[in-house]
């Protein structure tokens, strides 16, 4: 069975560019995360969905960070303009259902230069 | 905001030696988890522990949670080069599957 898979795996751009990260959760699972992990710290949830439904937007800065998860399934995170602050591993991971156990992806790893 | 503090930051140790991480917090989490994450690789889940007191054993890692559901440990038992990588523990609190995590444990074994 595959995993969640991410792309892209390294991403570099200059602050003020817009950036994107795709998440295809493993298949069937409901619950699909959202996480940034900064050097040297652990993962920091950033939203979660229940199938298309944003049940946990409360750590994602609104001002430049937008996400979505069309039809229950993929789910695509958007940073519009990325700072320098915003450099990290962006993890996804996916559970069958809430409070159930979560599978990560291998990351994004985002720098903004 | 529940927290979860991990020591030490950093550990560099010969293999055959023994070590110990722990996980501590001032808030009870309803369950406990640790990972082990690889450079380039998201977490992995190694177990979850849910009752105070509860005791793991998962070959040389041996995992407890405390009785006041508070902390954790790992312990390994001669550690090997494999045993490399980054070790979090991550809490379930009072908002239903949502985990947090301790800031790490950097494990390093040397042959």
């Amino acid at each position: 069975e595959a995993g969640v898979v991410q792309s892209p795996r390294y991403k570099i751009i200059e602050k003020k560019q817009p950036v994107a990260f795709w998440c295809n959760p493993i298949s069937g699972h409901n619950t699909l995360y959202w996480y940034r992990q900064n050097l040297g710290q652990g993962p920091e949830l950033l939203i979660r969905y229940e199938n298309e439904e944003a049940v946990d937007d409360s750590q994602l800065p609104k001002d430049r960070f937008s996400a979505e998860r069309l039809k229950g399934v993929d789910s695509t995170l958007k940073i519009q303009p990325a700072e320098l602050g915003d450099s990290a591993v962006y993890l996804c991971a996916s559970s069958l259902e809430m409070d159930n156990e979560q599978f990560f992806g291998p990351g994004t790893r985002l720098t903004v230069l | 905001t529940q927290l979860l503090e991990q020591s030490p930051q950093f550990l560099s140790i010969q293999e055959g030696e023994n070590l110990t991480v722990y996980c501590n917090s001032s808030s009870v989490f309803s369950s406990l988890q640790w990972y082990r994450q690889e450079p380039g690789e998201g977490p992995v889940l190694l177990v979850t522990v849910v009752t105070g007191g509860e005791v793991k054993k998962l070959k040389r890692l041996t995992f407890q949670f405390g009785d006041a559901r508070k902390d954790s440990s790992l312990h390994i038992t001669a550690a090997q080069p494999g045993d490399t990588g980054l070790y979090l523990c991550a809490g379930t609190g009072t908002s239903y599957g949502k985990l947090t995590f301790g800031q790490g444990t950097i494990l390093t074994v040397h042959p």
